[in-house]
């Protein structure tokens, strides 16, 4: 079966500009989770939802937002953008949150 | 962000030894996760633990879940070429939707 797909995979963006990027999970997955990936801070939870419903949230800026629409798929934006927000950003599904994660191939966003 | 405690850092070993990593954590954790992540991919899980005590194996890999529920090894026997990437564990409290909590990495290199 397909795997997690994010799009796109490189993104490059301005200081200041927004940004959204899109995830689709394992059908039949309805868990979703957000991290961010960086050399100096390793991989560190963003968000997770379930059934269009926020369920956690990590220790980040109200700049980073997410959303989940009714077929599992997932968004995560980030407003302002900030050179530090340069990292890979990395979806991963679950069927319920609870038994591993299974995670997509990231999306390099670079800020200059 | 809080991370595991996880070593080594990094490991240069010849092909065909035997390699070995662990991670420690001052919480307890319910599920004990093992990730492998290759450059510019996701991490791609290899074992998950689920229970304090058990020993599981995929292949050539054995990961074992701390009876304290606060540490968990990975063991890879007779490593090869693609072997090489960076290992993670990770851990979980099992609620419905927690987050993973990552440890620094391994990075293992294998001299052919």
């Amino acid at each position: 079966k397909a795997g997690v797909t994010q799009t796109p995979r490189y993104l490059i963006k301005t200081r200041g500009q927004q940004v959204t990027l899109s995830c689709s999970p394992i059908s039949g997955h309805r868990s979703v989770s957000w991290y961010q990936q960086t050399p100096g801070q390793g991989l560190q939870f963003l968000f997770e939802y379930f059934s269009e419903t926020q369920r956690n949230k990590g220790n980040f800026p109200g700049r980073f937002s997410g959303r989940q629409f009714s077929n599992s798929r997932s968004e995560m934006n980030v407003s302002t953008l900030e050179l530090g927000d340069s990292a890979l950003y990395l979806c991963a599904s679950s069927l319920d949150g609870t038994y591993g994660y299974t995670f997509g191939s990231g999306t390099r966003l670079t800020v200059v | 962000g809080q991370q595991l405690n996880q070593s080594p850092q990094s490991m240069f070993i010849q092909e065909g030894e035997d390699v070995s990593m662990n991670c420690t954590s001052s919480s307890i954790f319910n599920t004990w996760l093992w990730y492998k992540q290759d450059p510019g991919e996701g991490p791609v899980l290899l074992i998950a633990l689920y229970k304090a005590g058990e020993l599981t194996s995929n292949g050539r890999l054995t990961a074992q879940f701390g009876i304290t529920r606060k540490d968990s090894f990975l063991n890879i026997s007779a490593s090869i070429p693609s072997d090489v990437g960076i290992y993670f564990c990770a851990g979980q409290l099992g609620n419905a939707g927690n987050m993973l909590t990552f440890g620094g990495g391994t990075r293992l290199m294998v001299k052919p």
